[in-house]
């Protein structure tokens, strides 16, 4: 069965410096992999996938992710946080169950300081 | 372009009641499913369905039904509320390809007292 770790529920970061959000994923199979971002009172959006055409992947926002088949995992990151990148994300896996349900990690709460 | 549609966005329940969640996408999609999501727990997977007339369990069936009718609606019935389901409810869509993203509604946050 599939499953996702999400490493660390709060990361906390200065505004202008880095961001690294850790997924780690676990599939018998090829996965596809998203991030989605959830802002307060809102449901969630696709940040990006992979879909195995490119293992460096841009999305919305300044955010990319890159997928690495021997550690599986799977990380966020951002060169520059800004204060609006504040919200939870999520990693998501498909691929390894009935119907490709996703299956998500178990959010990691952005916080960024002025 | 509406997406995704959930109704109601807030509902109290007292335990033993009963409701339904509506769900509604315009997008055509074939996959539709009911996740409940808890601090610190991500999203649990309810039910799905994978076109009209099917429907399978997901993680977190128990005290849960649904139904689907139509493409377009995917009700999910809670048939005596506990506290323990006290969450907030998302439905999704998404297309049949394996890569294809889930779209979510905008999610019901239900408390049951």
């Amino acid at each position: 069965a599939q499953s996702v770790t999400q490493l660390g529920s709060h990361v906390s970061v200065s505004e202008g410096a880095l961001v690294l959000l850790r997924c780690n994923y676990s599939s018998s199979v090829p996965p596809y992999l998203f991030w989605y971002v959830q802002y307060p009172n809102q449901g969630l959006q696709l940040l990006l996938k992979y879909t195995s055409a490119a293992t460096l992947v841009k999305g919305i926002n300044g955010f990319e992710a890159e997928f690495k088949k021997s550690e599986t995992s799977f990380h966020l990151t951002k060169p520059s946080a800004h204060m609006r990148d504040a919200a939870e994300y999520f990693c998501a896996v498909s691929g390894d169950n009935a119907g490709n349900m996703l299956t998500f990690g178990g959010g990691t709460r952005l916080m960024v300081k002025p | 372009n509406a997406g995704v549609t959930q109704t109601p966005k807030f509902q109290v329940l007292k335990t033993g009641q009963s409701m339904t969640l509506q769900c509604a996408q315009d997008m055509n999609h074939e996959y539709m499913s009911w996740y409940r999501q808890d601090p610190g727990m991500g999203l649990r997977l309810i039910h799905y369905s994978v076109g009209a007339g099917i429907t399978d369990q997901g993680e977190v069936p128990n005290g849960y039904n649904v139904s689907r009718s139509t493409t377009e609606d995917f009700p999910l019935r809670l048939l005596s509320a506990a506290p323990s389901q006290t969450s907030v409810y998302f439905c999704a869509s998404r297309g049949t390809a394996n890569n294809s993203p889930l779209h979510f509604g905008n999610g019901t946050r239900l408390t049951v007292t």
